[in-house]
């Protein structure tokens, strides 16, 4: 079981909202991942982070944000929820120089 | 277009039976992982193979890697119940893109007791 946790487990919110998705790990890993997973689909990486103060943007173009000031924590912010955010996030993280990736229960966000 | 690409979509197997799942990508890897996801929850990582590798076992699976043909296979043998969930397969592209990885659509496999 992998020390990796996400919360909160299930988000219900109103359009114009603002959210914060937590993640932290207790592994000491420095990369860490954001995907976001339609239901019955791929993951699609939205923003990755290689050590402390370090973000980047993935794959799939995001209006989310993140930020990335302790190893151990790398939340993931919606300024503005919007019924299109509507999806799974998942959070995982990897050593350094593995590629392993050890995921997060994840969070399933409702826009209303 | 996706990297990986995984056959087939779905797969209903009675329990005893092996199952096999197919990924196929379009660019080089440094290596090709296999990862499981239970209904809802975060994902497990099963099996890594390298590019240098063409076969690998863990346990009741095997894994199969073919450069040439740009193509994985996963096997599981002698199912269980407990195996039904989700299966993706995932890249590691060569290149710069150290660490990322880049996941297939997954087969969602059935294991009826």
């Amino acid at each position: 079981e992998a020390d990796i946790y996400q919360t909160p487990r299930y988000l219900v919110i109103g359009t114009g909202k603002k959210i914060t998705l937590e993640c932290s790990q207790t592994m000491g890993h420095d990369k860490m991942y954001w995907y976001q997973q339609d239901p019955g689909m791929e993951l699609h990486l939205i923003h990755y982070s290689y050590g402390v103060n370090s973000t980047e943007k993935g794959d799939l173009s995001s209006e989310s944000t993140v930020s990335r000031i302790r190893t151990e924590h790398f939340p993931l912010t919606l300024e503005s929820a919007r019924p299109s955010h509507t999806s799974q996030y998942l959070c995982a993280s990897s050593k350094q120089g593995a590629v392993t990736q050890y995921f997060g229960p994840g969070t399933r966000l409702l826009v209303l | 277009s996706q990297q990986g690409e995984e056959d087939p979509q779905a797969l209903s197997i009675q329990e005893g039976e092996n199952a096999t799942m197919n990924c196929s990508y379009k660019t080089s890897i440094n290596n090709l992982q296999w990862y499981r996801q239970n209904s809802g929850r975060g994902l497990v990582h099963l099996i890594l193979i390298r590019s240098n590798e063409r076969e690998k076992h863990s346990g009741r699976l095997r894994v199969t890697l073919d450069t040439s043909k740009k193509s994985s296979s996963l096997l599981i043998t002698a199912s269980r119940a407990a195996d039904t969930a989700s299966y993706f397969c995932a890249t590691e592209l060569g290149g710069t893109s150290y660490g990322k990885l880049t996941f297939g659509q997954g087969t969602i496999l059935t294991v009826h007791p």
